[in-house]
């Protein structure tokens, strides 16, 4: 089946440490994306990447950093400089940029940091 | 950039109908509209482009008014299965790096009684 995969469900981890988060997908998607959601806050875009070797930053994109060097993975570290990463992290992928594409989403990460 | 939804939240009995609006302060190329329910990753069900384009599912139907810039998602008959927060999302009418840029919306969240 295809479809987007995100590892772990849940992620643990102490202040001060960087953390990466996995995202994969087998549905040949140029772009793919990751969201943030916090209660009553909705999804909010962190970065986002329309082909390989290329990314741009999205809405609240201070404290992460990603890599998008295969089309089927865009793995999303979550720096130290981060000051509230405890959050639903979700990523998503899409077959272009723009028309009649959905965009399809993982299952999510829950990251806890204390 | 993101754009604002309203109501924040509805509540509905069975069978009762409920509009969700989605308006946004930039021209508008594709308006996106997702369910999540709890949890859970958010479920794609329509895109609206400017021009007329959509597509979705046949239960569901919205509007775009592309002078105002808003969209309406239309629930008619509502049934328990519609719960869930509702997110609008919006690919703004611009090349260069707004190009395939989805953001959302805060959310509606619906509840339908029995």
């Amino acid at each position: 089946d295809g479809g987007i995969t995100q590892s772990p469900k849940y992620l643990f981890r102490k202040e001060g440490q960087n953390v990466t988060l996995s995202c994969e997908q087998n549905l040949n998607h140029d772009a793919m994306y990751w969201y943030r959601q916090d209660p009553g806050q909705g999804l909010r875009l962190i970065y986002y990447s329309q082909i390989v070797n290329d990314f741009q930053k999205g809405d609240i994109a201070e404290g992460y950093s990603v890599s998008r060097e295969k089309k089927e993975s865009f793995p999303l570290t979550v720096t130290s400089a981060q000051k509230n990463p405890t959050a639903f992290y979700l990523c998503a992928s899409r077959i272009g940029g723009r028309g009649l594409d959905e965009q399809y989403f993982g299952p999510g990460t829950r990251l806890t940091v204390t | 950039q993101q754009p604002v939804q309203s109501p924040q939240a509805v509540i509905l009995r069975e069978g009762e109908d409920a509009v969700i609006n989605c308006s946004s302060s930039k021209a508008l190329y594709s308006v996106h509209w997702y369910r999540q329910k709890h949890g859970e990753a958010p479920v794609f069900l329509m895109i609206l482009l400017k021009g007329g384009e959509q597509k979705g599912h046949d239960k569901i139907s919205a509007s775009f008014n592309e002078k105002k810039q808003q969209s309406s998602l239309y629930l008619t008959a509502s049934q328990l299965s519609y719960s869930g927060t509702y997110f609008c999302g919006t690919v703004l009418n611009a090349g260069g790096t707004s190009y395939g840029k989805l953001t959302f919306g805060q959310g509606t969240i619906l509840t339908v009684h029995p």
